[in-house]
């Protein structure tokens, strides 16, 4: 099945700072979402985002399919962004299970 | 819209006994529930896909007989963890998909504490 792989483990950022959070996948995909998890541990959707660009806010995520990463941006970082940054993707094309991967813990300091 | 919700949000138990974890799909019908587990400071772990009348299915290594799942109806799939043990503390979280897109939901997660 896929392997989903995400970088960097950790990144501490002053606030105010940008930053670029990357995922790998080990196989084509035509569905992948980016969460963050915050401190009680609920998992926010950020993007829907199979391919492309999208924009919502100081964040924004790219898909380049064909080459099997993702990019989610987050610009003007807030103390609030902190947390865990999740990407998902289908454990086998044509279902809907997830496999996550590893995780960016990201911390924002005041 | 597409909020799920699950009950409790916290349990405590003791070992030997059995626990049930409800996940509902508020405002959307969802023919297909996934079951999750996280352990601290690490990823989520897909345990079983809920499908709404018939069976679950089960990933590699997971017990199906300890990790009991009923999807009885579109809105509803449950989740008992039977005589539980220390090591089936976790952090347990439910997804359902949005047939009206693609897009997943999950429910802001159970935390069992299993003594």
């Amino acid at each position: 099945g896929i392997q989903v792989e995400q970088s960097p483990p950790d990144l501490i950022l002053q606030e105010g700072a940008n930053s670029t959070l990357r995922c790998n996948f080990s196989d084509s995909v035509n569905n992948l979402q980016w969460f963050h998890q915050n401190p009680w541990g609920q998992l926010i959707n950020l993007f829907y985002i199979p391919s492309g660009t999208k924009q919502n806010g100081r964040l924004s995520a790219t898909t380049v399919a064909t080459e099997r990463y993702s990019l989610l941006y987050i610009s003007s970082s807030q103390t609030t962004d902190s947390g865990v940054y999740f990407c998902a993707a289908p454990a086998t094309s044509g279902t809907y299970k997830y496999i996550f991967g590893t995780g960016t813990r990201l911390k924002v300091l005041a | 819209g597409a909020v799920v919700s699950q009950h409790p949000s916290r349990v405590i138990c003791k070992s030997g006994t059995s626990v049930k974890i409800e996940c509902r799909s508020l405002d959307f019908q969802a023919t297909t529930m996934f079951w999750y587990r996280q352990f601290p400071k690490q990823s989520l772990m897909l345990m079983a896909t809920s499908n709404e009348g018939s069976k679950a299915t089960y990933e590699q290594g997971v017990e199906k007989d300890k990790f009991l799942i009923n999807h009885a109806s579109l809105t509803l799939s449950t989740l008992t963890v039977t005589s539980a043990h220390p090591e089936d503390s976790s952090f347990y979280i439910c997804s359902a998909r949005d047939t009206r897109g693609n897009e997943q939901f999950f429910g802001p997660g159970t935390r069992l504490t299993v003594l």
